[in-house]
């Protein structure tokens, strides 16, 4: 089983739409992020989480909000959907004390907002 | 604050050359540094990291990379290169004291003929 996992993998849906874009893993890792990528522009980091009572903004905020319901779950919302948040949506996790903050990522949710 | 470039957008290389793929990167405090692949239609793998010690890092799959502190480099190297390399890779940074979340530079897509 993947350690990091993501859902839905694709998601089509409206402008005005609400949609929630959900992420899980079992690596028992402590900080959780969200990107979004789009094609010449890399990642952009959108929200992190560095355990469950800490959230921060990232680079590309507006939008787009977020929940940390647990240390192994953290969920992205779109509020209201516009066609530029259409894009590749990837969450990952890192482990703090290592002293390396290496990132694992899960497999991706395509969003097409129409 | 962290800025990462890779210096090409496309490389284009026969089977069997060697590649280079080159990123920069600027910092005002110590950093960890990263290379990611992104195979077509998949998440992001790790592929090497420089945290610290030799300044020349092997990865998975016969890549490596230098770091140079005096030109705030880390560029991607592989003596011969297969087809099945063709894909996206992604240089990236994150502040060392901090551990804050990867910057990511915008990626160079290397596409390997016969």
């Amino acid at each position: 089983d993947a350690d990091v996992t993501q859902t839905p993998r694709n998601r089509i849906t409206k402008t005005g739409k609400r949609i929630m874009l959900e992420c899980s893993q079992t690596k028992g890792h402590d900080r959780m992020y969200w990107y979004r990528q789009d094609p010449g522009l890399g990642l952009r980091l959108i929200y992190y989480s560095f355990d469950v009572k800490d959230i921060n903004k990232g680079e590309i905020s507006d939008g787009y909000s977020v929940s940390r319901q647990a240390q192994a779950k953290f969920s992205l919302s779109l509020e209201s959907a516009i066609p530029n948040q259409t894009a590749l949506y990837f969450c990952a996790t890192s482990e703090s004390g290592t002293g390396a903050y290496e990132q694992y990522f899960g497999p991706g949710t395509r969003l097409t907002v129409t | 604050a962290q800025s990462v470039t890779q210096l090409d957008s496309q490389v284009p290389v026969f089977e069997e050359a060697p590649v280079e793929l080159r990123c920069n990167y600027s910092s005002s405090v110590s950093v960890y540094l990263f290379w990611y692949v992104q195979y077509p239609n998949q998440g992001l793998q790790l592929l090497l990291k420089y945290l610290s010690g030799s300044t020349l890092v092997k990865g998975i799959n016969g890549f490596e990379a230098e770091f140079n502190k005096s030109q705030t480099s880390f560029h991607l190297r592989k003596p011969s290169v297969h087809i099945s390399d063709t894909a996206e890779y992604f240089c990236a940074v994150s502040d060392r004291k901090a551990g804050t979340a990867l910057i990511f530079g915008k990626g160079t897509t290397l596409s390997v003929s016969s």
